[in-house]
């Protein structure tokens, strides 16, 4: 069964850009969740999405956004690239089973220069 | 609103001896435990997890206690292994259909030979 893909694996991009991240879900998985990492701030969830539709999301600017495709598939976008976004960004899907099992992809290494 | 804390960033055992990490929360409504384990340059990985109703659950050298009074979970290794160097972070979910993972910062457990 394969895991959770996250594309691409290291990315560099400048200030002011904007960057889009993709996630692919196990399959069968419905819930997509997707956090950033930095040194200190621990996982800072961005939002989760549960077919197609956002579910929740967290305390981010609104440069920060994401979709959920009718495969389940996810992808987050983010725009006006500042340096402090540079981050770890981790994707995590789910079946939506009250016993959980959040499946975590390696993430996305964002450098922003 | 710090809902959960993770109150050491770092701690350092012995082999062969007990890991005990802590975590602290406020919210009485959360209703499912989780912890999970991560490497560097990996995605955080599921390593055991207990609901509400519970106070033990046990996998293997891993046994995580939760103190519904004291608002306290923790997780403890015994004995600690050189390959269970890595940062924990606690999760905490919350009741209800619109499920959100509240997190921990982490803890960076260094088992040394």
């Amino acid at each position: 069964k394969a895991g959770v893909t996250q594309t691409p694996r290291y990315l560099i991009k400048t200030r002011g850009q904007q960057v889009t991240l993709s996630c692919s879900p196990i399959s069968g998985h419905r819930s997509v969740s997707w956090y950033q990492q930095t040194p200190g701030q621990g996982l800072q969830f961005l939002f989760e999405y549960f077919s197609e539709t956002q579910r929740n999301k967290g305390n981010f600017p609104g440069r920060f956004s994401g979709r959920q495709f009718s495969n389940s598939r996810s992808e987050m976008n983010v725009s006006t690239l500042e340096l402090g976004d540079s981050a770890l960004y981790l994707c995590a899907s789910s079946p939506d089973r009250a016993d959980y099992g959040y499946t975590f992809g390696s993430g996305t290494r964002l450098t922003v220069v | 609103d710090q809902q959960v804390k993770q109150n050491s960033p770092s701690l350092s055992v012995q082999e062969g001896r007990i890991s005990i990490l802590n975590c602290d929360y406020t919210n009485s409504m959360f209703d499912y435990f989780l912890w999970y384990k991560k490497y560097p340059a990996e995605g955080p990985t599921f390593l055991i997890s207990i609901s509400s109703i519970k106070d033990k659950n046990e996998d293997g050298r891993f046994t995580v206690f939760l103190n519904k009074s004291a608002k306290h979970l923790s997780l403890h290794i015994v004995p600690s292994q050189p390959g269970d160097s890595a940062v924990y972070f606690c999760g905490f979910s919350l009741a209800g259909n619109n499920r959100k993972l509240i997190w921990g910062l982490g803890t960076s457990l260094a088992v040394n030979p």
